[in-house]
């Protein structure tokens, strides 16, 4: 059973405000990413780290940024919410070998108003 | 540029009987595939994977086949069962373990 976090999992903001969307994992992986998921759309890619003090941006373009100063939490962060980043937020990990699956974490939905 | 297609939003199967899932790539450069089953309000559950080497992987209800000269895979459930109903996404991966996902289809198997 993967062990990775997310709160909160569910929030409704203003717009302007600044927001940050925690992640954390117990397994001691390397690599973890944020997917960016619409109802019944695909997950997108928004950003990644393959380790401490490693970002990277994703394949879908995103005004949050993230951070990694420790192995185990990789938070993203909003500095002013607008409704058009209403959506699925998905945290995941894997460990640094090349083959293995990534383990999600319950996500955080996010409505801006 | 869509890479990763599932064409069917939706499918409804009966239990007991065989759900296949498919789903169709662009990039020839993906060498692994996986399928991921997703439930309402949690993260997606890894539920089985596939080497570009191999043309089939199968573990339980659950086989998943590779047709790489065609850029297909597809996902057989037997039998399926009630509890399989979920939003199953297939993935590709890239190098650096990037994973780029289809858009999900819907499996509803009624009892």
């Amino acid at each position: 059973e993967a062990d990775i976090y997310q709160t909160p999992r569910y929030l409704v903001i203003g717009t302007g405000k600044k927001i940050t969307l925690e992640c954390s994992q117990t397994m001691g992986h390397d690599k973890m990413y944020w997917y960016q998921q619409d109802p019944g759309m695909e997950l997108h890619l928004i950003h990644y780290s393959y380790g401490v003090n490693s970002t990277e941006k994703g394949d879908l373009s995103s005004e949050s940024t993230v951070s990694r100063i420790r192995t185990e939490h990789f938070p993203l962060t909003l500095e002013s919410a607008r409704p058009s980043h209403t959506s699925q937020y998905l945290c995941a990990s894997s460990e640094g070998h090349s083959y293995n699956e990534q383990f999600f974490g319950p996500g955080t939905r996010l409505t801006v108003l | 540029d869509q890479q990763v297609k599932q064409n069917s939003p939706s499918l409804s199967v009966q239990e007991g009987r065989i759900s296949i899932l498919n789903c169709d790539y662009t990039n020839s450069m993906f060498d692994y595939f996986l399928w991921y089953k997703k439930y309402p309000a949690e993260g997606p559950t890894f539920l089985i994977s596939i080497s570009s080497i191999k043309d089939k992987n199968e573990d339980g209800r659950f086989t998943v086949f590779l047709n790489k000269s065609a850029k297909h895979l597809s996902l057989h459930i037997v039998p399926s069962q009630p509890g399989d109903s979920a939003v199953y996404f297939c993935a590709a991966r890239k190098a650096g373990n990037m994973l780029t996902f289809g858009g999900g289809t819907r499996l509803m198997v009624k009892p």
